[in-house]
């Protein structure tokens, strides 16, 4: 079964930072692009991020870009997203997501989600 | 940045009817590199068509997809009372990869 689990988000303070991951089974994650959109309560739905199967191209939204780094490892199959300076507009729902093809420039469509992890930023 | 608008905002149909939802972009979307994705309560996105209208494995055929340029639509044939949910328009041709902010189509 194919399949993306979400994990590490929580409740953190404005200005502080949470390592989200995203474990991957049941394709070969080296084949995808990688992406994490979020989904404030309530509201639709924005990319947050997009990596290639080899890291060699990542892309940002400009709302996170400079606060947020996104990684992967292929060896693990799994994918992280470092948030630096949260802000209380960062609270969302927050989804790994796999690309039909192999790097966000090339982009099909995103054909797997997970479940999300919800992230509160509040004091 | 391309911002996608969708419309209706709502749309109330009875099981049987056949649905039309509608997304503009602001700029051409280039190569057609367009989504639409289905949201049922509680629940991850699907991706139901991609490409302005290829349907991956599994998707219905009653589902179906048209446009380029900067008009695209959705259409649902033989609504079924599952197909309640909200449907967003994605165009990925062009970073920062943006979204529609949803039809509700409630049945």
């Amino acid at each position: 079964e194919v399949q993306l689990v979400e994990s590490g988000g929580g409740l953190v303070q404005p200005g502080r930072s949470l390592r989200l991951s995203c474990a991957a089974s049941g394709f070969n994650f080296i084949d995808s692009a990688m992406h994490w959109v979020r989904q404030a309560p309530g509201k639709g739905l924005e990319w947050v991020s997009g990596i290639s199967w080899n890291s060699g191209t990542i892309v940002y939204a400009d709302s996170v870009r400079g606060r947020f780094s996104v990684s992967r490892d292929n060896a693990k199959n799994s994918l992280w997203l470092q948030m630096n300076s949260l802000r209380p507009d960062d609270t969302a729902l927050y989804y790994c997501v796999k690309d039909l093809r192999w790097d966000p420039l090339d982009s099909h469509g995103f054909d797997v989600w997970g479940q999300g992890t919800v992230v509160t930023v509040s004091s | 940045e391309i911002v996608l608008t969708q419309s209706p905002g709502t749309l109330s149909l009875s099981p049987g009817e056949r649905a039309s939802l509608s997304c503009r972009a602001s700029q051409s979307v280039p190569r057609s590199e367009f989504a639409w994705y289905q949201q049922r309560p509680g629940r991850a996105p699907r991706l139901l068509i991609y490409g302005a209208s290829y349907r991956p494995t599994g998707i219905p055929d009653r589902f179906s997809g048209s446009g380029s340029g900067t008009d695209f639509t959705l259409t649902i044939s033989r609504l079924e009372p599952e197909d309640s949910a909200i449907f967003y328009c994605q165009q990925y041709g062009s970073l920062p990869f943006t979204f529609g902010q949803g039809t509700k189509l409630e049945i």
